[in-house]
């Protein structure tokens, strides 16, 4: 029974490239959040997704971050234009729904930006 | 929003003594309050949680208290072992995101 999955672990852009960090949800859960983590600081929410459906975005910064659940394959956090700020470990978690709040997490995606 | 507040920032106890993590929610509405260890380079493992109906929750050497008048909740981790150093996170929420305090890096010395 695999856990959520994070890809990749390392991503190392330079300053205006795109980042692309994909998040496969455990088995079975249909709701993924992605959060983001600077160094000695706690998890900071920034989107909650259904499948096809974004139902709560109000922690995505307004511009050159978008996410996305298809109805097939994993949940995409995009990052456009990236700049140095950005470097940070991003987090996606998955629950079941309906209800059930428990969370679990995937090991991260480590962003750096040069 | 919700806002969570968690104290201390660091702690450092003896193997064998106790440590108690406290956190501080501003939602009234929040009903569900989950707490998560994280290891270095690793993701928040959920290690205990707690609903508003119930007051306290035990699980072997950990227990979480709330105190839903006060919006106040507790982590109580008894007989320390070199094993729990780690980051604390707790979190509330109702029935939508988590809302997460800053952090506790828990320090157990032999």
């Amino acid at each position: 029974n695999a856990g959520v999955m994070q890809n990749p672990r390392h991503l190392v852009r330079r300053r205006g490239q795109e980042a692309r960090l994909r998040c496969s949800p455990m088995k079975g859960h249909s709701h993924v959040y992605w959060y983001r983590q600077l160094p000695e600081e706690g998890l900071k929410f920034m989107v909650y997704l259904q499948k096809e459906n974004i139902i709560d975005e109000s922690g995505m910064p307004k511009e050159r971050f978008s996410a996305e659940f298809p109805k097939e394959g994993p949940s995409i956090l995009r990052i456009q234009q990236v700049v140095r700020g950005d470097s940070a470990a991003y987090f996606c978690a998955s629950s079941p729904g309906q209800g059930n709040e428990k969370l679990f997490f995937g090991s991260g995606t480590q962003l750096s930006v040069l | 929003g919700e806002n969570v507040e968690q104290h201390p920032s660091t702690l450092s106890v003896q193997e064998g003594d106790s440590a108690v993590i406290k956190c501080t929610y501003s939602d009234s509405a929040s009903n569900y309050f989950p707490w998560y260890k994280q290891e270095l380079g690793k993701g928040p493992q959920l290690i205990i949680d707690i609903r508003s109906n119930v007051g306290e929750k035990k699980d072997q050497r950990i227990a979480v208290t709330l105190n839903k008048t006060a919006k106040h909740f507790s982590l109580h981790i008894t007989e320390t072992q070199p094993e729990d150093s780690a980051v604390y996170f707790c979190a509330a929420s109702r029935a939508d995101k988590l809302i997460f305090g800053t952090g506790t890096r828990l320090q157990v010395f032999p």
